[in-house]
């Protein structure tokens, strides 16, 4: 299984809800990865978790909260978001440091959009 | 964190070779080159990775400048399916940073 599994993968939300994106992995992992993709833009890093432990936090905004409840789950909770905030949110794993593989597997991301 | 620049777009010839090049002048020595390319309505997909020596995968090949400054992903025969934005990227060894550039955009005509 070499899938990375993302839900929902539409996702409408107005600015006071509450919402989260979840990803999942089987594959063994133990790093996992939230970027942030804007239309016709290159994804940009969020957050990085290694071994379930946050490691990189590119000062996101607290808005969006990760967390890591296991080696194969990934979640970005979303709360107070705004407009420009609306993006394809994508989450890949690989191998974890030290390891060689150094192959990113993506999921097919999610669409948000806040209105 | 090392930076890599690459042309905005490509244009190629269905079933022709195409050379994708990405210069990276500020690359250290333990950071890993890596292309990716994603598809429309996809998330980025791997395409080839490597340190030092050119390397061939069933998809591509990776040829390396030999002071590391730059590279080139090389599509043998390129076809419809390989129209797609292609990202090169540095990975410094025993970190889990990947930092996209820009990307290349890459037509194919029939």
């Amino acid at each position: 299984d070499t899938e990375v599994t993302q839900t929902p993968k539409h996702l409408v939300m107005g600015m006071t809800n509450k919402k989260s994106l979840k990803c999942e992995q089987h594959m063994g992992h133990r790093a996992m990865y939230w970027y942030k993709q804007k239309a016709k833009k290159p994804p940009e890093l969020m957050f990085v978790y290694s071994y379930e432990k946050l490691s990189i936090n590119e000062s996101v905004p607290s808005r969006f909260s990760p967390e890591c409840p296991n080696s194969s789950l990934l979640n970005l909770h979303l709360h107070a978001l705004q407009p420009e905030d609306s993006a394809l949110y994508l989450c890949a794993s690989s191998q974890p440091t030290g390891k060689d593989t150094g192959e990113l597997f993506f999921g097919e991301g999610s669409r948000l959009t806040v209105l | 964190d090392a930076k890599t620049t690459q042309p905005n777009s490509m244009e190629s010839n269905e079933e022709e070779p195409v050379h994708l090049p990405c210069n990276h002048s500020t690359i250290s020595g333990t950071d890993y080159i890596h292309w990716y390319r994603q598809l429309p309505s996809q998330g980025p997909e791997y395409v080839i990775h490597g340190l030092t020596s050119n390397v061939n995968n069933r998809m591509a090949s990776l040829a390396i400048a030999e002071d590391r400054k730059s590279s080139t992903l090389i599509l043998h025969r390129a076809t419809l399916r390989d129209a797609a934005v292609y990202y090169c990227i540095l990975r410094k060894y025993n970190f889990n940073k990947f930092y996209f550039g820009s990307g290349t955009k890459l037509n194919v005509k029939p």
